[in-house]
């Protein structure tokens, strides 16, 4: 059964620390998404890749996110520094075109900053 | 504007019973793609049922239907037969695809309590 696979599924660290989440999609699903949920703003994008390249991440704090796809395998997003309202539940979504018709989530990880 | 809109925080309904949740969009765009997931207490995201702008038909999946009203710009969801694990919070989004892009946009949820 194909699905997406977030590790880790929970993380609590300091704040300052750097954190990275990753995200392994569908084989053959080239387009991947990296939202956050928090129960003030609910689901929010935050950046989105095809074929590997990062088309939009205008939903993503510059200063202290990335995101990236080292390869087709593999979608990372990373926090340095962290902060306490980074807190929240980081999910990644994979689809197979940009005009596919779903897109299937992974399970999130549970990021909690002290 | 919001882009997708859920007036319903929260629903009850009784087993066995169907259940409306209301989702309205909103979007200049022609082509467009609305969605619904479930999320349960686990917090997993589970993919239900879409319909693309150019669907004539109503999608059904099971006992998922989504009602398409495109001149009304609502897609509301129908749960026929309701059951006992389909207590869960369900959102409702679309996805814009416009010069190449691809947005995807969620409403803020309804809670869904099925009661025995």
């Amino acid at each position: 059964d194909a699905r997406v696979t977030q590790t880790p599924r929970h993380k609590v660290t300091e704040m300052g620390q750097e954190v990275t989440m990753r995200c392994q999609p569908i084989l053959g699903h080239n387009t991947v998404f990296w939202y956050r949920q928090t129960m003030m703003q609910g689901l929010e994008l935050l950046a989105y890749f095809r074929n590997r390249a990062p088309l939009d991440d205008s939903g993503m704090p510059k200063d202290r996110f990335s995101a990236e796809m080292p390869d087709a395998t593999l979608a990372t997003l990373k926090i340095q520094p962290s902060e306490p309202r980074d807190s929240a539940v980081y999910f990644c979504a994979s689809g197979r075109t940009v005009s596919s018709t779903e897109a299937f989530f992974g399970q999130g990880t549970r990021l909690t900053v002290v | 504007a919001q882009k997708i809109t859920q007036t319903q925080p929260g629903m009850f309904v009784q087993e066995k019973e169907a259940v409306t949740l209301d989702c309205t969009y909103d979007t200049s765009d022609q082509s467009y793609g609305l969605f619904w997931y479930k999320q349960p207490s686990s917090g997993e995201m589970i993919f239900l049922i879409y319909q693309g702008s150019y669907d004539e038909q109503n999608a059904t999946e099971g006992r998922y239907s989504l009602n398409f009203q495109k001149a009304r710009k609502s897609a509301n969801l129908v749960i026929s037969a309701s059951q006992l694990g389909d207590s869960a919070m369900y959102f409702c989004a679309m996805r814009e695809v416009s010069y190449n892009f691809n947005k995807f946009y969620f409403g803020s949820g309804t809670k869904l309590n099925v009661k025995p």
